[in-house]
């Protein structure tokens, strides 16, 4: 069974600064790995759609990559700004049968002034 | 104007009754997921169907249950026999059939309160 780890939990920094995100995962056998924002008390946004075959996706500030052999994405926010501040979630798609996204837990990010 | 809504934002109910989340969307996708989220444990898939009058238990599914009559529609009821129903659900979909690389949408949840 596919299992997602994101570090770290939880991180604050300084408004200004480059960051990076982690995402792991067990089983490499995946269509495609997608990165989502979620505000307090809000659904899911997506950020970034990384399909099997592709190593990076960009939007913007935003960059993911993707190492199926090393199980791995980063998610780097380049300047980052208080707006980003938010939960960000990483959610893998198997492959093998039905479509069912697993999700890690996420990592809570705070970006002060 | 495209999306998914999910109704009511807040949800209030006493212990022991049934309730139903309502899920609706006009993407035209074929698959649909209920997740649950709590505090500190990521998201908890409840039930999925990937296409109409055809659903499957998720990781989570003991008092909950589901139906796909329409293919706009995927309302989730929280049993009785649900026993920590307090929680945050999201719905989501997908473009789903072939199309394994089309991206999940959510919509902005609803929080249920069970006292």
């Amino acid at each position: 069974k596919q299992e997602v780890t994101q570090i770290p939990a939880a991180l604050s920094v300084p408004e200004g600064e480059n960051l990076v995100l982690n995402c792991s995962f067990t089983d490499s056998a995946i269509y495609n790995l997608q990165w989502f924002r979620q505000d307090p008390g809000k659904g899911l946004t997506s950020l970034l759609l990384i399909q099997s075959s592709q190593r990076e996706q960009t939007s913007g500030r935003l960059n993911a990559s993707l190492d199926k052999s090393s199980g791995r994405s980063t998610l780097y926010i380049a300047a980052s700004q208080p707006g980003d501040s938010a939960t960000y979630l990483c959610a893998l798609g198997s492959s093998g049968g039905s479509y069912i996204p697993t999700f890690g837990r996420g990592t809570s990010l705070i970006v002060h002034p | 104007d495209g999306g998914i809504t999910q109704s009511p934002k807040y949800l209030f109910r006493k212990e022991g009754q049934n309730v139903t989340l309502s899920c609706e969307q006009n993407l035209n996708h074929d698959a649909m997921y209920w997740y649950r989220q709590d505090p500190g444990q990521g998201l908890r898939l409840i039930y999925y169907s990937q296409i109409v009058n055809d659903f499957q238990k998720g990781d989570i599914a003991e008092g909950y249950s589901v139906s796909r009559e329409k293919k706009e529609s995927f309302p989730l009821t929280v049993t009785s026999a649900q026993k920590n129903p307090t929680a945050f659900y999201l719905c989501a979909t997908r473009l789903g059939g072939v199309s394994y690389n089309s991206p999940l949408h959510f919509g902005n949840g609803t929080r249920l309160t069970v006292t």
